[in-house]
């Protein structure tokens, strides 16, 4: 069974630049999730979606940063303008659906660097 | 708000010495607990979760844990390292109210000397 599936796997911007990381969950998986993780952090979570609707996108800069699951398959996440805060890997993670007994399963993620 | 602490950033063991790496969290309800592993480059990997019954999880690659609700801990423990367990490991908590978060503690780098 294939993973989940994220690219790039590594992106150097400059600030104010814009950036956009894609997300190909497990098939069949109605869940899915995008963590930030900062070096020396614990990931965080951004937005979730159940299917194509947002269940929980409470700690999303929604200013910069933006997100769609538009046929409730795979997934994009937007920063415009990036900033030297963003600097951070960026995990996408999809489960069966949204219940807790449902294992989360991570993709590779994103590294993204901003200069 | 639910929180973990993992108050070790690294560890550094022997190779064939024992382990336990400690987790505390704070969550008003039951909570439901997590154990990840983070190779250099890899996505996390689920080692064991505890949602209720028995306190003592067995887990993947010989790993257990142990939940205490007096001490509000879930400790994860090997009885022998070996090499390629040198990792990241993340605790955390399902966050109930918005169905199936996850809280994620900071992470223990795990070294194994050799």
């Amino acid at each position: 069974e294939a993973g989940v599936a994220q690219s790039p796997r590594y992106k150097i911007i400059e600030k104010r630049q814009s950036v956009a990381f894609w997300c190909n969950p497990i098939s069949g998986h109605a869940t899915l999730y995008w963590y930030q993780q900062i070096l020396g952090q614990g990931p965080k979570l951004l937005i979730q979606f159940q299917n194509n609707g947002v269940v929980d996108d409470s700690q999303l800069p929604k200013d910069r940063f933006s997100a769609e699951r538009l046929k409730g398959v795979d997934s994009t996440l937007k920063i415009q303008p990036a900033k030297l805060e963003d600097s951070a890997v960026y995990l996408c993670a999809s489960s069966l659906d949204g219940g807790t007994l449902n294992e989360q399963f991570f993709g590779p993620g994103t590294r993204l660097t901003v200069l | 708000a639910q929180s973990v602490t993992q108050p070790d950033i690294h560890i550094t063991v022997s190779e064939g010495a024992s382990l336990e790496l400690r987790c505390n969290y704070s969550y008003g309800a039951t909570p439901y607990l997590f154990w990840y592993v983070q190779s250099p480059g890899q996505g996390l990997q689920l080692l064991l979760k505890y949602f209720s019954g028995d306190t003592l999880v067995q887990g993947i690659k010989g790993f257990e844990a142990e939940f205490k609700r007096s001490q509000s801990s879930f400790n994860l423990r090997k009885p022998s390292v070996h090499w390629s367990d040198a990792a990241e490991y993340f605790c955390a908590v399902g966050d109930m109210e918005y169905g199936n978060k996850l809280v994620f503690g900071a992470g223990t780098i795990l070294r194994v000397k050799s």
